[in-house]
């Protein structure tokens, strides 16, 4: 069974630019979340989707970041325009069920740099 | 609201040496505790996770953590270090009911000294 993928890997982009990361979860998986890791500092929450629909956003940074789920499956993170301060990891993970006993699985992450 | 330290930033064991990392919370709810680990150029795999059964939970490569209510702790052991194990490694906390995002501490990194 294939994992949670992200694509790209890797981003570099010039500030004002635009950018957009996209997540494709594991298979069956309703729960969709993304995390970011800021140099240096933890893994945070930025946002959980439950199928198409948006559960909870309390992570979101500001309104330069937009993350769909059109249709229940992939997402993509948007970030416009990026800031310096945007440079880090983001990752995605996915899991099945809302219970909290349930492990969420995690992609390899997109480094994404902001020059 | 939740959150996790982990004690110490960098860790340096010797080849098979204990390895002991530690990690205390804070909850205000029962929680649900794990470690992921992260090796280089990887995403982060899960090792353990304490879901309210056994305080003593086994995880892979021979990893294991103990949940002490008392001492808000969730420290992760292994008797014998492999160099394969130099990783970064994430404590982290959900709490049961309410929103499902999970708020990890800020990583240990070990080093596996040959």
């Amino acid at each position: 069974e294939a994992g949670v993928t992200q694509f790209p890997s890797h981003s570099v982009i010039e500030k004002g630019q635009t950018v957009t990361l996209r997540c494709d979860p594991i298979s069956g998986h309703d729960n969709l979340y993304w995390y970011r890791r800021v140099m240096g500092k933890e893994i945070k929450f930025l946002l959980h989707f439950v199928k198409e629909s948006k559960q909870d956003e309390s992570g979101m940074p500001n309104n330069r970041f937009l993350a769909e789920r059109t249709g229940g499956t992939y997402s993509t993170l948007k970030v416009q325009p990026a800031e310096l301060e945007d440079s880090g990891v983001y990752f995605c993970a996915s899991s099945y069920a809302t219970g909290g006993r349930d492990t969420q699985y995690f992609g390899p992450g997109t480094r994404l740099t902001v020059l | 609201a939740q959150s996790v330290t982990q004690l110490g930033s960098h860790v340096s064991v010797s080849e098979g040496a204990l390895v002991l990392l530690r990690c205390n919370y804070s909850s205000s709810v029962p929680p649900y505790l794990f470690w992921y680990v992260q090796y280089p150029n990887q995403g982060l795999q899960l090792l353990l996770k304490y879901t309210s059964a056994a305080t003593l939970v086994k995880g892979i490569n021979g990893f294991e953590a103990e949940f002490k209510k008392s001492e808000t702790s969730f420290h992760l052991t292994k008797p014998s270090a492999h160099m394969s194990d130099a990783a970064e490694y994430f404590c982290a906390v959900r709490i049961s009911g309410g929103y499902q995002k999970v708020t990890f501490g800020t990583g240990t990194k070990l080093q596996v000294i040959p």
